[in-house]
């Protein structure tokens, strides 16, 4: 299995900044993905960071404002930009192992906007 | 596209009592499902998966899960409720067709409340 772990755990941002989340994972993943869990919501795929190319992002989210870097197998960054208050989320980070079929997961950023 | 359904956004069993969380699946193609557990302020945990094989699959802390194509549920059962199992339950699926490079599809949770 994969441990993987995210920096910051937290963080309380003002409105129009934005916020760099760090993503590590201590053995090799085919693939690495981010997540966004709003408020007593579910996990919603945000995109799916891909080594040395640009990120595939899923419907409603762009990369101008969720720019994401996979430099290696193992980092990955995802940066929230010009920030709003609904942008109050927890940001997962996931890996998928070399047995593919098991996908695991950081402990999240938990992400406040005033 | 893939949809996955579960019943119930908060379920209360008593301690020592049947749990059963329930979750249903929209696929074109049978899909690889995962059950995960996220205690307060945690990540996800992995409690169980059905890929192939045999469809009752058993998972970690007594929980167990069966695939029925036929009803397209993945339901996850656990004899006798403990205290710790109090938690958000969550019911994903993976499309096999994507050879594993596509993210998982959540379901919306359910929260288990397990009552002394």
């Amino acid at each position: 299995s994969a441990v993987i772990s995210q920096k910051p755990s937290r963080d309380i941002c003002q409105r129009g900044t934005s916020l760099t989340i760090q993503c590590q994972v201590d053995s090799q993943v085919t693939m690495m993905f981010w997540y966004r869990q709003q408020p007593g919501q579910s996990l919603t795929l945000i995109a799916t960071a891909n080594q040395g190319s640009e990120a595939t992002y899923e419907s409603g989210f762009v990369i101008d404002k969720f720019p994401i870097s996979r430099p290696n197998l193992t980092f990955s960054t995802l940066t929230v930009s010009n920030m709003s208050p609904e942008d109050s989320s927890i940001y997962l980070c996931s890996g998928r192992g070399i047995n593919w079929n098991e996908q695991y997961f950081g402990p999240g950023t938990r992400l406040t906007v005033t | 596209a893939q949809s996955v359904t579960q019943l119930g956004s908060h379920v209360s069993v008593s301690e020592g009592a049947l749990v059963l969380l329930r979750c249903n699946y929209s696929s074109s193609v049978p899909p690889y499902l995962f059950w995960y557990v996220q205690y307060p302020n945690q990540g996800l945990q992995l409690l169980l998966k059905y890929t192939t094989g045999a469809t009752l699959v058993k998972g970690i802390n007594g929980f167990e899960a069966e695939f029925k194509k036929s009803e397209t549920s993945f339901h996850l059962t656990k004899p006798s409720a403990h205290m710790s199992d109090a938690a958000e339950y969550f019911c994903a699926v993976s499309d096999p067709l994507e050879g594993g490079a596509d993210g998982l599809t959540f379901g919306k949770g359910t929260h288990l409340i397990i009552q002394p």
